[in-house]
């Protein structure tokens, strides 16, 4: 079957440090691979996507490299702020007939000042 | 302009009762869904349609039916509330055939069961 899992949270670091989200995936076929974001209160907003392997998705200076060799798509920010605090899922989606999208359980990140 | 809105964003009501959520999105897509985002913000597929079809229906109680009058619209009734129904729903969409499948969320419907 198809399955994300994302490192669990709360992860708390100080402003500008460096983040690393962990995300790995099964999956049938060849699925698409996101980062969505979701600000409190708010509904989910896509971050990047890779849709084949070895592409890198980047945005707002988080990025992240489809690895199909070890079903992987590592979310990295190299300095991170206050208003990055929010919580990160990893998804994937494939294609059955119509697209499904499977979310991991999400990571909440907290950037303190 | 809301692409995808949603209505209401608050819902409180006493269990066993009925109620339902709106969904509108004005992106042109041809498939919508609705997530349930429970409170330890797990996300859970429960419904797809693709041009008013249902095309997903996950493992979701009977009480819920999902209504699309045309492709713009999908709306989700839920009969006989329970507690356990309290939770976020989500609105998406997505364009068949482009975007692999990238979803465009509205800001969710907070149902809260007494």
């Amino acid at each position: 079957g198809n399955s994300v899992t994302q490192m669990e949270g709360p992860v708390t670091l100080s402003e500008e440090a460096f983040l690393t989200i962990n995300c790995t995936y099964t999956a049938t076929g060849y699925p698409s691979l996101f980062w969505y974001v979701q600000y409190p209160g708010e509904g989910l907003q896509l971050l990047l996507k890779a849709t084949k392997a070895d592409d890198k998705g980047s945005n707002k200076g988080f990025e992240a490299t489809y690895r199909k060799e070890t079903t992987s798509f590592h979310l990295e920010k190299g300095s991170v702020q206050v208003s990055d605090s929010a919580v990160y899922f990893c998804a994937l989606s494939v294609n059955t007939g119509g697209f499904k999208t499977i979310f991991g359980a999400g990571t909440r990140l907290f950037v303190k000042a | 302009d809301t692409a995808v809105s949603q209505t209401p964003k608050y819902l409180v009501t006493q269990m066993g009762n009925d109620k339902s959520i709106k969904c509108e999105q004005n992106l042109g897509h041809d498939t919508m869904y609705w997530y349930k985002q429970d409170s330890k913000k797990f996300l859970k597929i429960m419904f797809s349609y693709n041009n008013k079809e249902l095309i997903i229906n996950e493992t979701v109680p009977n009480r819920f039916s999902p209504k699309s009058p045309d492709k713009a619209h999908l709306n989700l009734h839920i009969n006989s509330l329970e507690l356990g129904d309290s939770a976020v729903y989500f609105c998406a969409s997505s364009p068949l055939g482009r975007g692999n499948g990238e979803l465009f969320f509205g800001e969710g419907s907070r149902l809260t069961v007494l």
